[in-house]
């Protein structure tokens, strides 16, 4: 069981670039979601996906498309990358949307865009 | 979500238990409190959860005061690896998004 699983754990862009990364997980979790960190700041949430073919925006989400045609992988990617997407992403799961749950991190991956 | 106030940074010594505060005074009756701890470097990592009545794991205990305002995060015996950002988080029942706010910077000493 690798739990949440991200990769790549290390990316330069240039600017304009275009890059995807991936997350997949094996609990058979519903809800994914990706957030991304700032230096010295807190997790803020770009995408989330309740389900299946369902997606739907966080509190920052321009810059990001995402597509969940799978249970297991929900990618996010950066269609034209921007100095200002430099930051460190984290993808997430849980089971269900019900309270109480416990929700499952990733390792992160450390982006920089030159 | 209703928002959490914790202090900044604290120290702790290695081996003593360590008592992170967190206030979350708008709480409502549905919402949890959960905490996640993070290490540098790491991606964030539950820790324990709890409604109304206090808790404990392996980890560590949450004790909620009685009108829900405020709640402290135990843990009982400190050790170096505990040395993370400390996050209280507050989280509607609907719904799965946590809403980091800064968090406490634990430094265990040896």
């Amino acid at each position: 069981n690798a739990g949440v699983t991200q990769t790549p754990k290390f990316q330069v862009l240039k600017t304009g670039q275009s890059m995807t990364l991936q997350c997949a997980q094996d609990m058979n979790h519903e809800y994914m979601s990706w957030y991304r960190q700032d230096p010295g700041m807190g997790l803020r949430l770009i995408h989330y996906s309740v389900g299946a073919g369902i997606t739907d925006q966080g509190e920052v989400p321009n810059g990001y498309n995402v597509s969940r045609s799978t249970t297991e992988d929900f990618p996010l990617r950066l269609l034209s990358a921007a100095p200002s997407q430099t930051s460190v992403y984290f993808c997430a799961s849980s089971r269900d949307r019900s309270e109480g749950n416990t929700i499952y991190f990733g390792e992160g991956s450390w982006l920089t865009v030159v | 979500d209703a928002k959490t106030t914790q202090p900044t940074s604290m120290d702790c010594a290695e081996g003593r238990a360590a008592n992170l505060p967190c206030n979350h005074s708008t709480i409502s009756g549905n919402e949890y409190v959960y905490w996640y701890r993070q290490i540098h470097s790491q991606g964030p990592q539950y820790i324990i959860h709890g409604l109304k009545n206090n808790e404990t794991n392996e980890m560590a205990s949450l004790i909620i005061t009685e009108d829900r305002k405020s709640s402290t995060l135990i843990l009982p015996h400190a050790t170096l690896r505990d040395t993370a950002v400390y996050y209280c988080i507050v989280k509607r029942a609907a719904g799965n998004k946590l809403t980091f706010g800064g968090g406490t910077r634990v430094l265990v000493k040896p």
